[in-house]
């Protein structure tokens, strides 16, 4: 039963490249979130999603980043013209039901993490 | 908006002893779901324990438990008999109860168990 899977597991980007991180769900799992780590750092929200909606972006940059969760296959975190600033490690986690009141955990299953460096 | 609040950035402690980390949390409501993650070297984030805010009985899981003060807004993790495997980041976390929402951590508490 394989749980959150990411990759890649480390990506190097030089400035202005862009890089794509993605994620693909526990089985059954609908509800996806990613999170940002910076080094000595809690994990800071950046964006919630279902398949096909966005359902909270309010963690998300303004410029630069994007999420989306197609109905087939991984979600996607796309960062365009990559910064220093964006080097840190970002994970993703789903649920089967989300968060509310339809799960009984509360629950989220995280993946091992991607690793962003920017040159 | 919720704030967690760990206040304790390290830690250090002897094999089999006792530690408690602690955390406070700042939330206007009333439902809502604690947890303790564990983060080791791998980077992999583990659930070690959860506790819903309705229930008054602290939560415990073998060697972890909780103590929960919700009127104080305070929720702490006992580790008992630690381990060297329990050498790890700790991050407390909250989320709201009844409507899907993030989880939101704090900034975490560096464990090391000495041998």
């Amino acid at each position: 039963n394989a749980g959150v899977m990411q990759n890649p597991r480390h990506l190097v980007r030089r400035r202005g490249q862009e890089a794509r991180l993605r994620c693909s769900p526990m089985k059954g799992h609908s509800h996806v979130y990613w999170y940002r780590q910076l080094p000595e750092e809690g994990l800071k929200f950046m964006v919630y999603l279902q398949k096909e909606n966005i359902i909270d972006e309010s963690g998300m940059p303004k410029e630069r980043f994007s999420a989306e969760f197609p109905k087939e296959g991984p979600s996607i975190l796309r960062i365009q013209q990559v910064v220093r600033g964006d080097s840190a490690a970002y994970f993703c986690a789903s649920s089967k039901s989300g968060t509310g009141a339809s799960s009984n955990t509360g629950e989220l299953f995280f993946g091992e993490g991607s690793r962003l460096t920017v040159l | 908006a919720q704030t967690v609040t760990q206040s304790q950035p390290e830690m250090s402690v002897q094999e089999a002893e006792t530690v408690t980390l602690s955390c406070t949390y700042d939330t206007s409501e009333n439902n809502y779901y604690l947890f303790w993650y564990k983060q080791p070297p791998s980077r992999q984030m583990i659930l070690v324990i959860r506790q819903e805010a309705y229930k008054q009985q602290n939560a415990t899981e073998n060697r972890f438990s909780v103590n929960f003060q919700k009127a104080a807004k305070s929720f702490s993790l006992k580790i008992s008999d630690s381990q060297l495997g329990d050498t790890a980041m700790y991050f407390c976390a909250f989320m709201k109860m009844n409507r899907d929402d993030k989880i939101i951590f704090g900034k975490g508490t560096r464990l090391h168990i000495l041998p």
